[in-house]
């Protein structure tokens, strides 16, 4: 079935530097992929998405790259500050509507 | 808008009692989902709707958990009897369904959280 792998599970990084969270996938017809960060006792919300036919997007700090050849795409935080800290989930669109979440990586940024 | 509303925030309740969590999605919005998360698995998604018709329920864990949207604006996910295995923060989420780029990002409600003692 549709499977998405996700590393590190926590990820420890001085304030400033960059964090990179990457997730590899099985399907192959997965079209759309959004990250999610959550915060502690808060709901998962979403912070950047991509899909298919685009190999990166970048906002701000945050960028994502996707390479569907490989079936993998990531996750890179550059500057990192204390409130980046978080859980971030890498998901991914299956067939229909359906979205699968990864395991989440547990961020944290010391100051 | 209000976001996805979920309801009761927080129950604590004994095993074996029947437990109800309730959401309301966005309105407009197509596709409707139930997801748990425990530290242990993650976020599961356990059943999906789509036009309030279910969809995908393979991930429902056993016979004791059952999920209905009778219309567009209304679910429930229903534990009959309750375990301790199944505490855990209960997510409802919506999105719009459209099939187009932004009709496939999902926003979460702010979960129920379950504990079965």
């Amino acid at each position: 079935g549709e499977n998405v792998e996700q590393h590190p599970s926590t990820l420890s990084v001085q304030e400033g530097d960059s964090a990179v969270i990457k997730c590899t996938y099985s399907d192959s017809a997965s079209n759309y992929f959004p990250w999610y960060k959550q915060e502690l006792g808060k709901r998962p919300q979403l912070i950047i998405d991509i899909r298919s036919n685009v190999g990166e997007k970048k906002d701000q700090r945050i960028a994502v790259t996707l390479n569907k050849t490989a079936k993998h795409f990531s996750l890179h935080i550059t500057e990192t500050q204390p409130e980046d800290s978080a859980v971030y989930f890498c998901a991914l669109l299956t067939g229909g509507f359906k979205t699968i979440f990864g395991a989440g990586t547990r961020l944290f940024v010391k100051a | 808008d209000a976001g996805v509303i979920q309801s009761p925030r927080h129950e604590v309740t004994e095993m074996g009692q029947e437990v109800t969590l309730r959401c309301k999605p966005i309105s407009g919005h197509n596709s409707l989902f139930w997801y748990r998360q425990t530290m242990m698995r993650g976020l599961e998604l356990l059943i999906y709707f789509n036009n309030n018709v279910p969809i995908d329920d393979s991930g429902m864990p056993e016979d004791r958990f059952s999920a209905k949207m009778p219309n567009a604006s209304f679910s429930t996910l229903k534990i009959q009897p309750s375990e301790p295995r199944d505490s855990a923060v209960y997510f409802c989420a919506s999105s719009p369904g459209t099939g187009t780029f932004s009709g496939n990002t999902i926003y979460f409600g702010e979960g129920s959280w379950l504990t079965v003692v």
